[in-house]
Parts: C-alpha cells; sequence; structure tokens
C-alpha cells in the first residue's frame, strides 16, 4: 500500500518561513506525481492552494509556494501570518489514483 | 453560483447500502472530472474515486479501500454526480467531499475546459456506519 508521509506538526513565528514535505514510502517524489496541497480549517472543507507541484490557483496568495525539494515535495510559507493556522494536506498521484498524506498541523505562535 | 452541494448522508448499519449526491451550479458540470473525497472524524483526507468527463471516456477509478464496493456515476443532464456505497463497514464513517477535478495533467482550459485541479469543494454530507 502506498504511504504518503507529513510532518505531523509544525510550529513557526509570525512573519517567519516554514517549508512543509511530503514524502512517498515508494521513493522519490517527482513532477509525474503533480503534487497538490490544500488547505483545512476548522470546520471547513479543505481549499486548494497548489497543483502540479507548483502552480498556485487564482487565489493562493504569493506567499505560498510550491516545490521539489531532496526527493519530496514542498509547500513553503514565507511570511507566514496567523491566519495561515490551519491543518495542510499533500496529495500525490499514483498509478492511476490519487493519495493524501496525513497532513500537517501547522501552529503559528 | 459555482458551487457544490452534497446531500444523502446519514445513519446506515454495518452491511448496509448508502448513495449519496451532489449537486453543481454555475459551471458546465460535463466538461470535466469530478472526485469524491472522504474525512474521518478527526482524521485526515482520503480520496475515495474519480469519475472522468464522458469526453474523456466518463471511466472511474477507485482508491483499494472503497473498490468493489463503491461506485460513481455522473449525470450529465442533471449536472449531478452521485456516490453508491455498498457493503459499508464501520471504518467507512466520515464526512463525504464531491470536488472538481481528478486530472492530473495540467490543459489550459482555452485548449480544454473542465481539467480542474480540486478547485472547487462542497460543504460535505455526514455518513455514520453504526449498529
Amino acid at each position: 500500500q502506498t504511504v504518503v508521509t507529513q510532518e505531523p506538526s509544525l510550529t513557526v513565528s509570525p512573519g517567519g518561513t516554514v517549508t512543509l514535505t511530503c514524502a512517498f514510502s515508494t521513493g522519490a517524489v517527482t513532477s509525474g506525481n503533480y503534487p497538490n496541497w490544500f488547505q483545512q480549517k476548522p470546520g471547513q472543507a479543505p481549499r486548494a492552494l497548489i497543483y502540479s507541484t507548483s502552480i498556485k490557483q487564482s487565489w493562493t496568495p504569493v506567499r505560498f509556494s510550491g516545490s521539489l525539494l531532496g526527493g519530496k515535495a514542498a509547500l513553503t510559507l514565507s511570511g507566514v501570518q496567523p491566519d495561515d493556522e490551519a491543518d495542510y494536506y499533500c496529495l500525490l498521484y499514483y498509478g492511476g489514483a490519487w493519495v493524501f498524506g496525513g497532513g500537517t498541523k501547522l501552529t503559528v505562535l | 453560483e459555482v458551487q457544490l452541494v452534497e446531500s444523502g448522508g446519514g445513519l446506515v448499519k454495518p452491511g448496509g447500502s448508502l448513495t449519496l449526491s451532489c449537486a453543481a451550479s454555475g459551471f458546465t458540470f460535463s466538461d470535466g472530472w469530478m472526485s469524491w473525497v472522504r474525512q474521518a472524524p478527526g482524521k485526515g483526507l482520503e480520496w475515495v474515486g474519480r469519475i472522468k468527463s464522458k469526453n474523456d471516456g466518463g471511466t472511474t477509478e477507485y482508491a483499494a479501500p472503497v473498490k468493489g464496493r463503491f461506485t460513481i456515476s455522473r449525470d450529465d443532464s442533471k449536472n449531478t454526480v452521485d456516490l453508491q456505497m455498498n457493503s459499508l463497514k464501520t471504518e467507512d464513517t466520515a464526512v463525504y467531499y464531491c470536488t472538481r477535478g481528478g486530472s492530473a495533467v495540467v490543459v489550459p482550459a482555452t485548449i480544454r475546459p473542465g481539467y480542474w485541479h480540486f478547485d472547487l469543494w462542497g460543504r460535505g454530507t455526514l455518513v455514520s456506519v453504526s449498529s
């Protein structure tokens, strides 16, 4: 079974920079896994941020960026704001299906 | 208004069946692929499956835990996508979201509309499987 791993939790200070990563149990994440990133706040549906590694949705703030980093997909937040506190999920394409990571709880403190 | 609205959730006994429906409005539903995603209480997101547009063959793909038990179908005349769930298990308890997308490749809308990337979500509908 394909497993996608994210950091369970991260803490960042307001104005700081943080990178969330997304790894495959089977090997390196590549552009062919078309990484997507989502933000979810309590009681809300997920909101799409990034698709195909680094392409932003029209509403995605400039401070969010996606990349591949050391065999993983990465989501970097620069100039973090208190409103960025949320759960973040990556989604990878593998073998014709999609697989979500377990999610990262980002605390802004 | 561009939106997705799920319905059909509720309480069902293990082994039972339930059909969820997602009504789309405000966009050309028939253009694109649609997916279902679920979230168990207090847990993360889990992709359930997707259905292609009729232009792309209308075929379906499912996650391993639901393959053979769940079926996704679409009615482009009604702008709806359904999730039929059979042989339900307690571990199927979750909020089920309908979302626009499921294709991996990036195709500009000016060339071929409908290759969305999970950019629109419904509010979800809760399915509880319990005796």
